[in-house]
């Protein structure tokens, strides 16, 4: 299965806000509502933002948020700040009960 | 405090072995799922395989499927990987991760710091 499609790079301003979408198929993103979302620092192990589409983790800031719409998933940052930069993960569960990532969004802050 | 701990990582050749482990603290290890993710030197996120609470369903990537064996000891707290036939393209670093959810569908809510394998002649 290939990886889930995401843009490689998203950039904005400090308090702009911006949204990465995490593309898939009838086959995970669009048959489940299973979609997670994971930011990575350089050097560091992910760290689980979103998860169940829209869920967000105790201690997760509420400037986080995911949606879905068919077989497209997207996190949208607001507010944008200087501790957003990092690398951005999509995940999705599949029908074939294995688990699809993204290639990887690097979000710069301007 | 949740707690994941992975060893075992090195330089192997070509059509090697190598067994990963991971040790868990401060949850109960028995009734959640656990998965190994791995990521390659600047590249992105690869699920690689999962075990469920009792080894009840056991699942692995495409491209570790036949060479790769997950495998837990509850009394111990511990996740395995044994991993055969390398190939280079298995060099990574590799991350055990908590499943959440514990059920239907998965996301990863606890990582360890990760172990790096390095496949080359």
């Amino acid at each position: 299965q290939s990886a889930l499609t995401q843009p490689a790079s998203v950039s904005g301003s400090p308090g702009q806000s911006i949204t990465i979408s995490c593309t898939g198929s009838s086959s995970d993103v669009g048959d489940y509502n299973y979609v997670s979302w994971y930011q990575q620092h350089p050097g560091k192990a992910p760290k689980l933002m979103i998860y169940e589409v829209t869920n967000r983790p105790s201690g997760v800031s509420d400037r986080f948020s995911g949606s879905k719409s068919g077989n497209t998933a997207s996190l949208t940052i607001s507010g944008l700040q200087a501790e957003d930069e990092a690398d951005y993960y999509c995940s999705s569960y599949t029908s074939s009960s294995t688990e699809l990532f993204g290639g990887g969004t690097k979000v710069t802050v301007l | 405090e949740v707690h994941l701990v992975e060893s075992g990582g090195g330089l192997v050749k070509p059509g090697g072995s190598l067994r990963l482990s991971c040790a868990a603290s401060g949850f109960s290890f028995s009734t959640y799922s656990i998965n190994w993710v791995r990521q390659a030197p600047g590249k992105g996120l690869e699920w690689v395989s999962s075990i469920s609470s009792s080894s009840t369903y056991i699942y692995y990537s495409d491209s570790v499927k036949g060479r790769f064996a997950i495998s837990r000891d509850d009394a111990k707290n511990s996740l395995s990987l044994q991993m055969n036939s390398l190939r280079v393209e298995d060099t990574a670093v590799y991350y055990c991760a908590r499943d959440g959810r514990g059920s239907t569908g998965r996301y990863f809510d606890y990582w360890g710091q990760g172990t790096l394998v390095t496949v080359s002649s």
